[in-house]
């Protein structure tokens, strides 16, 4: 039983550079949230997908944008990089209407 | 802002019970309490999670308090690949939940 897996797992980019991150769902799970977890913090949600919809978002700009295709799997972009983007991004999966969460390993963004 | 509060730090010797305290005290009688743990800053692993009983798994015991303002999650045998940061998380069941994480309690175990 596959669990979450993310894409991909470190990466460099330039100020000003849009990246876009990806996410496998646990198998059976139809809901995906996206955290972002600076150095030393605990993480911080960013939104969440159900039925291909952003159903509730964090205090993140709207340079934070999200999809969720039929399959259950989502995407997380974000535009303009700044040096602040740097962190550790996280993708969770649920059942909907279910607690409990399953985390990837993350993405490591490194912006420079 | 967390709902819940923890020590920063804590430790433990090996093969020692792990007390871990969250304090929770404006959790809504929906609200379930969650612990994960992060090791070396990999995603978040699932612990265990309850409602208003004790809860044990095969990785470790979940106390809360009866008036559920607080509780103490309990590994029961520490080992070395129990260091780690701990969180305690209130989490309600409406449906589009999101977690708030606060700093959590950074556990290290000693040989």
């Amino acid at each position: 039983d596959a669990g979450v897996t993310q894409s991909p797992t470190h990466l460099i980019k330039t100020r000003g550079q849009q990246v876009t991150l990806r996410c496998s769902p646990k198998s059976g799970h139809d809901t995906v949230s996206w955290y972002q977890q600076a150095l030393g913090q605990g993480p911080q949600f960013i939104f969440q997908y159900y039925e291909e919809e952003e159903r509730q978002r964090g205090n993140f700009p709207d340079r934070f944008s999200g999809h969720q295709f039929p399959n259950y799997s989502s995407e997380l972009n974000v535009n303009a990089l700044l040096l602040g983007d740097s962190a550790l991004y996280l993708c969770a999966s649920s059942l909907f209407l279910r607690n409990t969460i399953y985390f990837g390993e993350g993405s490591w963004l490194t912006v420079v | 802002d967390a709902k819940t509060t923890q020590p920063p730090s804590m430790d433990c010797a090996e093969g020692r019970a792990a007390n871990l305290p969250c304090n929770h005290s404006t959790i809504s009688g929906n609200e379930y309490v969650y612990w994960y743990r992060q090791i070396h800053s990999q995603g978040p692993q699932y612990i265990i999670h309850g409602l208003k009983n004790n809860e044990t798994n095969e990785m470790a015991s979940l106390i809360i308090t009866e008036d559920r303002k607080s509780s103490t999650l309990i590994l029961p045998h520490a080992t070395l690949r129990d260091t780690a940061v701990y969180y305690c998380i209130v989490s309600n069941t409406s449906g589009t939940y999101k977690y708030i994480f606060g700093t959590g309690t950074r556990l290290k175990v000693l040989a």
